[in-house]
């Protein structure tokens, strides 16, 4: 299958410094991208959704000035964490799908934040 | 709002022994099912899937069939292996850019 890589793994940061994760997808093209978080014991939350070029698309309750995504390209996302303070530690983790018509989504390996 | 709850884990299993993970669903429309497998260190892969009901979808031994009169898409294996062990997530998605996932559960097999 396609490969999504996502970096860093871990990343422990100070409480009001921002931390990028970055989202790429190694070969392939990705049309659009999606963004999720994962609490302890509870469910994957989808956070937003990102196309190349344009903005994206936020759900309902994720504040779009803290969670910045960037899709400059059909093979990079970005996520940043703004002003992170400790109820931003969670896992995220990105996932692709790519525009050749395949409806799979491919997964990163998630990003566990913990902010200290 | 469309949903998916799974059985809460960690379950720890002997080798051989059967599997049984259950996954019931709440959706308003006509979704697609999905069972996602994460390995330690690496991201979720897709196990396997069904897209109507009845479908059986199935791959590495394992199996789950699309219930719509109960809502449901268990995940079952006869015989786990050691490799097996992983935290595997219940999906669903109703169009190409909305998916629901339960919360994951931990499956621990003892050689």
């Amino acid at each position: 299958g396609a490969v999504v890589s996502q970096h860093p793994s871990r990343v422990i940061c100070k409480s009001g410094t921002s931390v990028k994760i970055e989202c790429r997808s190694l070969d392939f093209q990705a049309t659009t991208m999606f963004w999720y978080r994962q609490f302890p014991k509870k469910s994957l939350m989808l956070m937003a959704t990102s196309n190349e070029g344009s903005k994206a698309t936020y759900e309902q309750g994720v504040e779009k000035d803290k969670f910045l995504i960037n899709h400059a390209s059909l093979t990079l996302s970005t996520l940043t964490v703004t002003s992170a303070h400790p109820e931003d530690s969670s896992f995220y983790i990105c996932s692709a799908r790519d525009g050749g018509g395949r409806t799979e989504a491919f997964f990163g390996q998630g990003t566990r934040l913990t902010v200290v | 709002g469309d949903s998916v709850t799974q059985m809460e884990g960690p379950v720890t299993l002997s080798e051989e022994a059967c599997l049984t993970i259950n996954c019931t669903y709440t959706a308003t429309g006509y979704p697609s099912l999905f069972w996602y497998v994460q390995y330690p260190g690496e991201g979720l892969q897709l196990l396997l899937k069904a897209t109507k009901a009845d479908d059986k979808g199935s791959n590495k031994g394992f199996e789950a069939t699309y219930r719509k009169e109960t809502t449901s898409f268990h995940l079952e294996k006869g015989s786990v292996q050691v490799s097996d062990s992983a935290v595997y997530f219940c999906a669903l998605e109703v169009n190409n850019n909305d998916m629901r996932f339960g919360a994951g559960t931990r499956l621990t097999v003892k050689p």
